[in-house]
């Protein structure tokens, strides 16, 4: 089975510092893994997505993440931080269930970034 | 095209009144997901359809929720009754194709049930 699990609740950083959020997941096998944003009030955004191609993802506004399959992980960065990144950030991996072809897409449970001045 | 679409935006309702969420997913798109939000549980995927078809519905809470996909272009999540716990943002998806595309969002629906 699939899933995801993002290690940090809350993480807060000084404007101008790296941001790390860091995402672990399990997966029998290749898995597709994505970031989504969620600004305050509103819906969600998709930053990046791996899909086996390149290991090193770019995504928008600075963000990129990089698939480590030896580590499970797919975490997050961004060199610089900005007081526009302050939102909610989701892990996600798409499951297929064993009946089915149809796969659907499961959250982490989130990890709020705050930006300190 | 508009992306996802969810009406209404904003829900208030009695307790024991019937709800209806509606979701427009973009055009071409095979794949409708239905998630609630809550500060509780997070992103909760409560049922997604391919085709129309529900393919998972384990996520639904119980019996008093249902959700219809009567054609590719339209899609209602139901709650009746209501109760205050179902309190919450309740968000639409749509995707094109298999595992490795992204979903799209709609601006989702705050319900509150008073």
């Amino acid at each position: 089975a699939q899933s995801v699990t993002q290690l940090d609740s809350h993480v807060s950083v000084s404007e101008g510092t790296p941001v790390l959020l860091r995402c672990n997941y399990s997966s029998s096998y290749s898995p597709s893994l994505f970031w989504y944003v969620q600004h305050p009030n509103k819906g969600l955004q998709l930053l990046l997505k791996y899909t086996s191609a390149a290991t090193l993802v770019k995504g928008i506004n600075g963000f990129e993440a990089e698939f480590k399959k030896s580590e499970t992980s797919f975490h997050l960065t961004k060199p610089s931080a900005h007081m526009s990144d302050a939102a909610e950030y989701f892990c996600v991996v798409t499951r297929r269930p064993s009946y089915s072809s149809a796969s659907k897409i499961i959250f982490g449970s989130g990890t709020r970034l705050s930006i300190r001045p | 095209d508009a992306g996802v679409i969810q009406s209404p935006r904003h829900e208030v309702t009695e307790m024991g009144q019937e709800v209806t969420l509606r979701c427009k997913p973009i055009s071409g798109h095979d794949y409708l997901f239905w998630y609630r939000q809550t500060m509780m549980r997070g992103l909760e995927l409560l049922i997604y359809f391919n085709n129309n078809v529900p393919i998972d519905d384990s996520g639904m809470p119980e019996d008093r929720f249902s959700a219809k996909m009567p054609n590719a272009s339209f899609s209602t999540l139901k709650i009746q009754p209501s109760e205050p716990r179902d309190s919450a943002v309740y968000f639409c998806a749509s995707r094109s194709g298999g595992s490795d595309t992204e979903a799209f969002f709609g601006q989702g629906t705050r319900l509150t049930v008073v």
